[in-house]
């Protein structure tokens, strides 16, 4: 079946500037996080959203940072105002119910200029 | 502060050797244990999972658990090439956000 998809693959904004990072996550899973790699460096825990309860939002670096989940499915992302120190990979994941492996997307590569 | 070490490496191994790859935690109420392999420029992929003391073995890789030492492993039977990349080692306890360690870096020279 299908794994986590995420889009898109590569963004490249300016300082300043809005950006929003999708994942779709395999069907039938209710959990999903979003984490951030930066180059050479290990994975930072973002967000964690759980079925319809409320996201653990205690990864989160700053305010400029937000993340919405519709229909327990789709997730989006958001950067406000982006600044350089953004720049990173970001990945996303999802489990199961019955077991809790992660399973994670291809990533989205952000470059802020 | 639930703490994963690695080694970060590189741990050079030549062809067809065993590849042990380490990783300790802190946290005594960790259950469940996974092991993810990660190429340069890609996303991580599950190898592994495993939630009971001794060994688990699947094809070339083979999980170990010993919660008594908080330690885990996993090790790599007739290492090939194609299994160079970074490993990561991440443990979950009550809380269901995992934490991951900073990975060891395996490289497999012909």
């Amino acid at each position: 079946g299908a794994g986590v998809s995420q889009s898109p693959s590569n963004k490249v904004t300016e300082k300043g500037k809005d950006v929003e990072l999708r994942c779709d996550p395999i069907s039938g899973h209710t959990a999903l996080y979003w984490y951030r790699q930066s180059l050479g460096q290990g994975l930072e825990f973002l967000i964690y959203f759980q079925g319809n309860s409320a996201p653990d939002k205690s990864g989160l670096p700053s305010d400029r940072f937000s993340a919405e989940r519709t229909g327990g499915s789709v997730s989006t992302l958001t950067i406000q105002r982006t600044q350089q120190e953004d720049s990173a990979v970001y990945l996303c994941a999802s489990s199961g119910i019955a077991r809790d492996e992660q399973f994670f997307g291809p990533g989205t590569r952000l470059t802020v200029l | 502060q639930k703490e994963v070490e690695q080694n970060s490496g590189p741990l050079s191994v030549p062809e067809g050797a065993i590849a042990s790859l380490n990783c300790t935690y802190s946290d005594r109420g960790s259950q469940s244990f996974f092991w993810y392999r990660q190429y340069s420029g890609k996303s991580p992929e599950l190898i592994m999972s495993i939630y009971s003391n001794g060994d688990k073995e699947d094809g070339r890789f083979t999980a170990q658990l010993n919660k008594a030492s908080q330690y885990v492993s996993l090790l790599i039977r007739d290492s090939q090439p194609s299994d160079s990349a970074t490993y990561l080692c991440a443990v979950k306890g009550g809380s269901y956000i995992p934490t991951f360690g900073r990975g060891t870096s395996l490289i497999v020279h012909p």
